[in-house]
C-alpha cells in the first residue's frame, strides 16, 4: 500500500522559507512523477510543481521564481522549498503521486494527508 | 493557463438520486480530464481520469464523459459517503489546474 507522508513547520512569519518534506512509503519512487498541491483554507486546488526521480522539474509559473521541488530517491523523500512566504502561501499543503510516468500525466492517485502551513505576519 | 469551471456550485441531493456535475476547459483539453472528491478535512481522492476511465477501487456508479472542453461527472444513484466536495482537474498541459469545485449536500 502507498503512503505519502508530508512533514515541516505549521507556523512561519512572513518572509521566511518554507521547507516541507514527503516521505514515500510501500513503493520505489522510479516511474512515477511526484507532485505538490496546495489548497488555502475554504479554497480550491493549486498545482505547485513536480520532480521525477532523474531530478527534472516542471513548475508552475505563477510560483516559479519561490519554488525549488528536490528529491533524495535514496530516503524515498522529496522536498518543497519555497522563499519568502507571504500570508497568501497560508494553505494545506499535499505532496502527491502521479498514476503513470507517461506524459503528459497530471493523474493523482495517491496523496498525502496534507500539512497546514500558516504564515504571519 | 487553461482556466476550468464548475457547475453548478453547489447542488443538494437525497440518497438515491442522480446527480450530474458539469465541467468546462478553456480550450480544447481532449480526454485529459481528470475528477476527484474531497471530503473535509480529507485529501482529495482521483475517481475517473482520461475523461472516462474509473480508477481502481471506485465504484461503478461514478461515471465521466465528454471531451474537447465540455465534460460531466455522473453519481447514479447517490450514497451518504458521497456527499462531499467535486473537482475537476485538466491534465493536457502545465500548470495542471483544477476547477472551483461542486460541494453536494443533503437536500
Amino acid at each position: 500500500q502507498v503512503q505519502l507522508q508530508e512533514s515541516g513547520p505549521g507556523l512561519l512569519k512572513s518572509s521566511e522559507t518554507l521547507f516541507l518534506s514527503c516521505i514515500v512509503s510501500g513503493d520505489s519512487m522510479s516511474g512515477h512523477y511526484w507532485n505538490w498541491i496546495r489548497q488555502p483554507p475554504g479554497k480550491g486546488l493549486e498545482w505547485i510543481g513536480y520532480i521525477y526521480p532523474t531530478g527534472a522539474v516542471n513548475y508552475n509559473p505563477s510560483l516559479e521564481s519561490r519554488v525549488t521541488i528536490s528529491i533524495d530517491t535514496s530516503k524515498n523523500e522529496f522536498s518543497l522549498k519555497l522563499t519568502s512566504v507571504t500570508a497568501a502561501d497560508t494553505a494545506m499543503y499535499y505532496c502527491a503521486r502521479e498514476r503513470v510516468a507517461a506524459r503528459p500525466g497530471g493523474q493523482f492517485d495517491y496523496w498525502g494527508q496534507g500539512t497546514l502551513v500558516t504564515v504571519s505576519s | 493557463d487553461i482556466q476550468m469551471t464548475q457547475s453548478p456550485s453547489s447542488l443538494s441531493a437525497s440518497v438515491g438520486d442522480r446527480v450530474t456535475i458539469t465541467c468546462r476547459a478553456s480550450q480544447n483539453i481532449y480526454r485529459y480530464l481528470n475528477w476527484y472528491q474531497q471530503k473535509p478535512g480529507k485529501a482529495p481522492n482521483l475517481l475517473i481520469f482520461a475523461a472516462s476511465s474509473l480508477q481502481s477501487g471506485v465504484p461503478s456508479r461514478f461515471s465521466g464523459s465528454g471531451s474537447g472542453t465540455d465534460f460531466t461527472l455522473t453519481i447514479n444513484s447517490l450514497q451518504p459517503e458521497d456527499f462531499a466536495t467535486y473537482y475537476c482537474q485538466q491534465s493536457y498541459s502545465t500548470p495542471f489546474t483544477f476547477g472551483p469545485g461542486t460541494k453536494v449536500d443533503v437536500k
